[in-house]
Formats: C-alpha cells, structure tokens, sequence
C-alpha cells in the first residue's frame, strides 16, 4: 500500500480534460513538501512531468499542470491526446519515512 | 544532461547474486542521493533503497523484502553506484532502476530535488 494514494485508472476521449489525484497526509504533502509527476509510457522509464507541484520542464506541452491544497495534489491533462495514455506517478518527502515516496501509479486510457 | 546508464541484469535461479551498475554523467555519485526502484511486471514502482549524498552523510537504508541480502555502494572514481543482490528470490524479478536526486535547471533558476532515471535494466530470477 503506497503512502501516497492515487486512482488505479482514469479515462478520458480525446480533446477532453481529465485529472489525476495524489493524497498523501500530515508527514508529507500536508507538511508542504514539494509534489513531482512522473509520466511512464509502455516499456520506458519514468521521465519527469511536473516539479515542484506546478512547474513543467522544458519540452512539456502547457495541457498539463499541476496544482497543491492541503494533503492532495492533482494533475490535469487537457486536450487529451493518443500519446497521452500512460502511467502517470506521482513523489512527494515522507517526515516519517525519511525518505521520498511515490504514490501507486495512475493508467490513464484514452478512449 | 544528466544521464544515467544501468547494467548488469539478467537472468539467474534462485539464491542466487546479481551486482547491477548504475554509471551516471553530469554529476558525481556522492553529491547527490541515489536510489534503486523496482518494477515488477504490471505492478507499481517499489523503492529498493538509497544511498544519501556525502555530505548528508552518505547513509544507507533498505526496503524491509530486501534488508539484509541487498547491498548499496557507491565508487566515485567511476562515477558509479551499485547494487549487490544476494540470496535472490523469484520475488525480487522485474526492471531496477536507478535514480538520482539532482538539479533541474531551466531559465527560472534552479531546483534541486527531482529524480533523474536510468533506462532500468532487467532481472529474472527462475529456477
């Protein structure tokens, strides 16, 4: 079981908007640590998406954001795309663990 | 870029070892905390264990499946980090990666603190 709690799936046509949800609590989002995603596509590694809860590296279209509130965190892909299906993770620091931790992964199906 | 390569998977039967390589480039290995994840088939990322930076001490720790068969170490000479995998168990099969904790840098200003990843490399243990 993941210290950070993400849906296993979510689905969405194409040109449509869908988000993707990262709870944690009091030991790490909630204690304003920064959130990352991660974007995972079939046989690859996890390649940065999001840092530092809304930022977007160079090269990452602006459909995706990220947003922070309390213990949760959210990514939002509009204009959904083919390409976009993919596991989509997300990273936070855990004070308890001592150590950064990733939420269960998100597939994500475009439809 | 930062770049990181792994190797040394493959396939062995259990009890078996494995020592997986992770060389990375851009940066040195004892500046910044390193980490091995694993993935096993349609399953999550699994967090292995990490070696801290130098000068946060360089502390090691372990995931509880793999405390006391698997080993961390670091070579700076070589710019690489390890990872010794002992008395392997069917269980431990799928993708490790490694990763490290290092500066992104864009326009902006820097951020230190995202997970740069290797292309993971593939072990199987089966009898």
């Amino acid at each position: 079981q993941s210290v950070l709690t993400q849906p296993p799936s979510v689905s969405g046509a194409p040109g449509q908007m869908v988000t993707i949800s990262c709870t944690g609590s009091s030991f790490n989002i909630g204690s304003n640590y920064d959130v990352h995603w991660y974007l995972q596509l079939p046989g690859t590694a996890p390649k940065l998406l999001i840092y530092a809860n809304t930022n977007r590296p160079s090269g990452v279209p602006d459909r995706f954001s990220g947003s922070k509130s309390g213990i949760s965190a959210s990514l939002a892909i509009t204009g959904l795309q083919a390409e976009d299906e993919a596991y989509y993770y997300c990273q936070s620091f855990d004070s308890r663990m001592n150590r950064s931790v990733l939420g269960g992964g998100t597939k994500l199906t475009v439809l | 870029e930062v770049q990181l390569v792994e190797s040394g998977g493959g396939l062995v039967k259990p009890g078996e070892s494995l020592r997986l390589s992770c060389t990375a480039s851009k940066f040195t290995v004892s500046d910044a905390l390193m980490s091995w994840v694993r993935q096993t088939p349609g399953k999550a990322l699994e967090w292995v264990g990490h070696i801290k930076s130098r000068d946060d001490g360089g502390e090691i720790d372990y995931a509880a499946p793999v405390r006391g068969r698997f080993s961390i170490s670091r070579d700076v000479s070589e710019n690489t980090l390890f990872l010794q995998m002992n008395s392997l168990k069917t269980e431990d099969s799928g993708v490790y990666y490694c990763t490290a904790k290092w500066l992104y840098c864009s326009s902006s200003g820097c951020y230190k603190g995202v997970d740069y990843w290797g292309q993971g490399t593939p072990v199987t243990v089966s009898s």
